[in-house]
């Protein structure tokens, strides 16, 4: 069975910085491209970046251009997103989900809380 | 981009059929065929039961299906289960390796 598990969220300042990760098992990474979506609290879901394979290539919501980084490593079976200058509208739960086909994402995570909050 | 359109809620005895929306605009729904629908109880994550507008991934129950016309996208539930309230989602490619997705749609079973 397909797993994503996502890790290293938490509770952060405005302007602060956290890294999630996402661990993937059961399945070859390398061959994914792969994807961050997050769910502020009662709230729906929204795209948030995007990697080709091998790294290549990113793609970002506009929100986050400039703040966030996504970037893996096939190796480690990992993708990972980088986020600096957190602000309070980046609360969320943050999931970290497999994309199949080029379009849709087949797989995800169980989510990781994040929290920005002075 | 701007968030798809669905309503905020559906309902329906148990064995009847409910249809969900989801409108957007020839920029996403109405541009690709790459329009999906996920499914997400409380407290858990969103699980995919419709992708490229009609189809249904392994395990997903035939009564479950997806179509579209024009801008707006449709998922219809028939035969409705207790176990089948939760919140849905629709999602589109938008373009540029984008996706939009819908404010969500909570369905409740009467």
């Amino acid at each position: 069975e397909v797993q994503l598990v996502e890790s290293g969220g938490g509770l952060v300042r405005p302007g602060g910085s956290l890294r999630l990760s996402c661990e993937a098992s059961e399945f070859t990474l390398s061959v994914f491209w792969m994807s961050w979506v997050r769910q502020a609290p009662g709230r729906g879901l929204e795209w948030v970046a995007k990697i080709k394979q091998g790294g290549s290539e990113r793609y970002y919501v506009d929100s986050v251009k400039g703040r966030f980084t996504i970037s893996r490593d096939n190796a480690k079976n990992s993708v990972f997103l980088q986020m600096n200058s957190l602000r309070a509208e980046d609360t969320a739960v943050y999931y970290c989900a497999r994309v199949s086909g080029g379009w849709t994402f087949d797989y995800w995570g169980q989510g990781e809380q994040v929290t920005v909050s002075s | 981009q701007s968030a798809l359109t669905q309503p905020p809620s559906a309902s329906g005895s148990p064995g009847q059929s409910v249809t969900i929306s989801c409108t957007g605009t020839s920029s996403d729904v109405g541009g690709y065929n790459y329009v999906s629908w996920y499914q997400q109880h409380p407290g858990k994550a969103p699980k995919l039961i419709i992708s490229e507008v009609t189809k249904r991934p392994s395990g997903v129950p035939d009564r479950f299906s997806g179509s579209k016309s024009g801008n707006t996208a449709s998922l219809t539930v028939s035969g409705l289960q207790a176990e089948d309230e939760a919140d849905y989602y629709c999602s589109s490619y938008a373009g540029s390796s984008h996706w939009v997705f819908g404010r969500g749609t909570q369905l409740t079973v009467l």
